[in-house]
């Protein structure tokens, strides 16, 4: 059973433009969303996180959206830079646990 | 202030051999995680461990895989014997353990270390 569905697999995006990238959850007992960052050859890194209880949060360049009753949750970059291709990650924790269940992971491709 | 470190970076092994990873996290920090990246994947939680204890292990291969945190710092993981099925990237992370909700602590992830298994 696949708790976090990620979307799209991958994006290519146009230097400036902006990334959309989607992450939809099953278990209503999920109360952190993390957004992670990769680069080929390294671990993930915290790129911004979301609790349920505020609909949106903005750190720079990155948003994401948030809708609790939909249970789907939206990484927004603006301005896409090159410097921004990675592979993205959502993840989902539960109340009380530390567990992170990570989507399948989103390669975005920014290009000049 | 230092990273997690993890070594090897990369393993080459055959089938039914056995293999070993290091993972020492960031000072200070109580709760130690491995996960299992397969290629395309996310990184999935194998087990899970607070200080020298664990938390959880509930989607680690016990017949295979073993992993110990001796003294509540370093750690290794251990595949004995490997399958082709284990090649991934083995990624340590850790977390401080603040005070309040424990599912936004924060996890710190090292580089992996990329196994293949011929």
């Amino acid at each position: 059973q696949q708790q976090v569905k990620q979307s799209p697999q991958s994006l290519i995006v146009q230097k400036g433009g902006i990334s959309i990238i989607n992450c939809a959850y099953e278990n209503t007992a999920f109360d952190y969303f993390p957004w992670y960052q990769q680069f080929p050859g390294k671990g993930p890194a915290l790129l911004i996180a979301i609790r349920p209880d505020v609909s949106e949060k903005k750190e720079g360049r990155f948003t994401i959206s948030f809708n609790k009753s939909a249970k789907q949750f939206s990484l927004h970059i603006m301005d896409s830079q090159p410097g921004d291709s990675a592979t993205y990650f959502c993840g989902c924790s539960g109340a009380g646990s530390y567990q992170l269940t990570f989507g399948k992971g989103t390669k975005l491709s920014v290009i000049p | 202030e230092a990273g997690v470190a993890q070594s090897p970076r990369y393993k080459i092994i055959e089938k039914r051999q056995s293999v070993a990873f290091w993972c020492n996290p960031i000072s200070g920090h109580a709760t130690l995680y491995w996960y299992q990246q397969i290629l395309g994947q996310g990184p999935k939680l194998l087990i899970q461990f607070q200080n020298n204890g664990v938390v959880d292990d509930s989607q680690l291969p016990k017949d295979r895989f073993s992993a110990e945190r001796l003294k509540g710092v370093d750690s290794t993981l251990k595949i004995q014997p490997a399958k082709l099925e284990d090649s991934a990237v083995y990624l340590c992370a850790s977390s401080l353990l603040r005070g309040g909700y424990p599912s936004t602590d924060t996890q710190y992830f090292g580089p992996g270390t990329r196994l293949t298994v011929l």
